[in-house]
């Protein structure tokens, strides 16, 4: 039972580069989530998806877009990278608010 | 706005002692409080939740403490153990509005136990 996956896991763009970040769930969980991880900054949301079809913004959406693709899939876009968006990306899901997360995706943009 | 609060970055104590971890909010209409704890490279992990009519919820040796006139919650674990060490990060869900689950959390507390 593999839970969250997160593709890919470290990631170097240039600035101005686009790329997607993956994320598969095969727990049937509604509720999927983007947070990212900085230091002295905790876990922020940036978007999420209630179930299929739905999304919607969370505190720090600037810069990003998202697909729930089905119910299993949800991908975080970042349409022209910054160096702020430098930071450990988490996905999860959830059934009420058992949360599971995946591993990370450590993206760096210089 | 951070609603969920965690001053202290980083806590030390020794192997069999008593780990506190502390974390306040501000937000009345949160309903629902929890612990995760994270490990370097992965994801964090749920360890112990509280709701908010209760004041204290066991679960081996992690207890949760709730404080609602203080706005305050706390974590103690009880002994202690090295492979306790990692990051443990307070979370509370928002019981009014379009919230669906949605979990705020506070910044984290690397907590570093000495054998």
């Amino acid at each position: 039972n593999a839970g969250v996956t997160q593709t890919p896991k470290f990631q170097v763009l240039k600035t101005g580069q686009s790329m997607t970040l993956q994320c598969a769930q095969d727990m049937n969980h509604n509720s999927m989530y983007w947070y990212r991880q900085d230091p002295g900054m905790g876990l922020r949301l940036i978007y999420y998806s209630a179930s299929e079809g739905t999304t919607d913004k969370g505190e720090v959406p600037n810069g990003y877009n998202v697909s729930r693709l089905n119910k299993r899939e949800f991908s975080l876009r970042l349409e022209s990278a910054a160096p702020s968006q430098t930071s450990v990306y988490f996905c999860a899901s959830s059934v009420n608010y058992g949360y599971t997360f995946g591993s990370g995706t450590r993206l760096t943009v210089v | 706005d951070q609603q969920v609060k965690q001053n202290s970055p980083s806590l030390s104590v020794q192997e069999g002692r008593i780990s506190i971890l502390n974390c306040d909010y501000t937000n009345s209409m949160f309903d629902y409080f929890l612990w995760y704890k994270k490990y370097p490279a992965e994801g964090p992990t749920f360890l112990i939740s509280i709701s908010s009519i209760k004041d204290k919820n066991e679960d081996g040796r992690f207890t949760v403490f709730l404080n609602k006139s203080a706005k305050h919650l706390s974590l103690h674990i009880v002994p202690s153990q090295p492979g306790d060490s990692a990051v443990y990060f307070c979370a509370a869900k928002n019981a009014g509005g379009t919230s669906y689950g949605k979990l705020t959390f506070g910044q984290g507390t690397i907590l570093t136990v000495h054998p």
